[in-house]
């Protein structure tokens, strides 16, 4: 069985300072992770993921992922926020060495408010 | 490279009415297919999936169905909505050749009146 748990339903945090949203997670099998990021009335879009290859993994609009197996944690961070990325942001974890196509299990979401 | 649409993207539907969301994909072949309904302030959950035409696989009982009558179309319904009914459809499409990720498309807001 696989789960996440995003540790903050809420982060706030000043334009220019770093963003750092925190995900644990729980895999019977060497797991992928993703994240995810839904700005309102819009569909998810993939920000980043790790399929084992580099811990340390580089995505979009400034964003990157630490997997840290020892902790079972997936971290998502950016160096420094801007207005655009105030949104919801998803954990998500695949254990598809488990079988099923439906492998996918999300987070509950972190909304990310971004001060001016 | 590969696209997913929805549509419609905004319905407004009465109790008791029925429903049809349709999401079809470009740019890939036998994909998986997902529905998901995301309620006001809540995460995702899946509603159905699909490896293959006609092959439908059902998370959550309710009075929803799908059905996959081409490779890439995904079809949500409902004979006889619900006020629970409410909430943003998401169809996805993944699990090709090793992809474990799931690409969303834009969503349905579906409101029942």
């Amino acid at each position: 069985a696989q789960s996440v748990t995003q540790l903050d339903s809420h982060v706030s945090v000043s334009e220019g300072t770093p963003v750092l949203l925190r995900c644990n997670y729980s895999s019977s099998y060497s797991p992928s992770l993703f994240w995810y990021v839904q700005h309102p009335n819009k569909g998810l879009q993939l920000l980043l993921k790790y399929t084992s290859a580099a811990t340390l993994v580089k995505g979009i609009n400034g964003f990157e992922a630490e997997f840290k197996k020892s902790e079972t944690s997936f971290h998502l961070t950016k160096p420094s926020a801007h207005m655009s990325d105030a949104a919801e942001y998803f954990c998500v974890v695949s254990d598809r060495g488990g079988g099923g196509a439906d492998g996918l299990t999300f987070g509950k979401g972190t909304h990310l408010i971004i001060q001016p | 490279s590969q696209t997913i649409h929805q549509w419609p993207a905004t319905l407004v539907q009465p109790v008791g009415s029925p429903l049809s969301l349709e999401c079809t994909v470009e740019g890939t072949s036998n994909p998986n297919l997902y529905w998901y309904r995301q309620a006001a302030g809540r995460g995702l959950q899946l509603l159905f999936y699909s490896v293959g035409i006609g092959q439908i696989s059902s998370e959550v009982p309710q009075n929803l169905s799908a059905s996959r009558p081409q490779d890439r179309q995904f079809i949500l319904s409902s004979k006889k909505l619900l006020l629970s009914d409410s909430g943003f459809y998401l169809c996805a499409w993944g699990g090709t050749s090793g992809i474990y990720e799931q690409y969303f498309g834009p969503g349905t807001r579906l409101t029942v009146t």
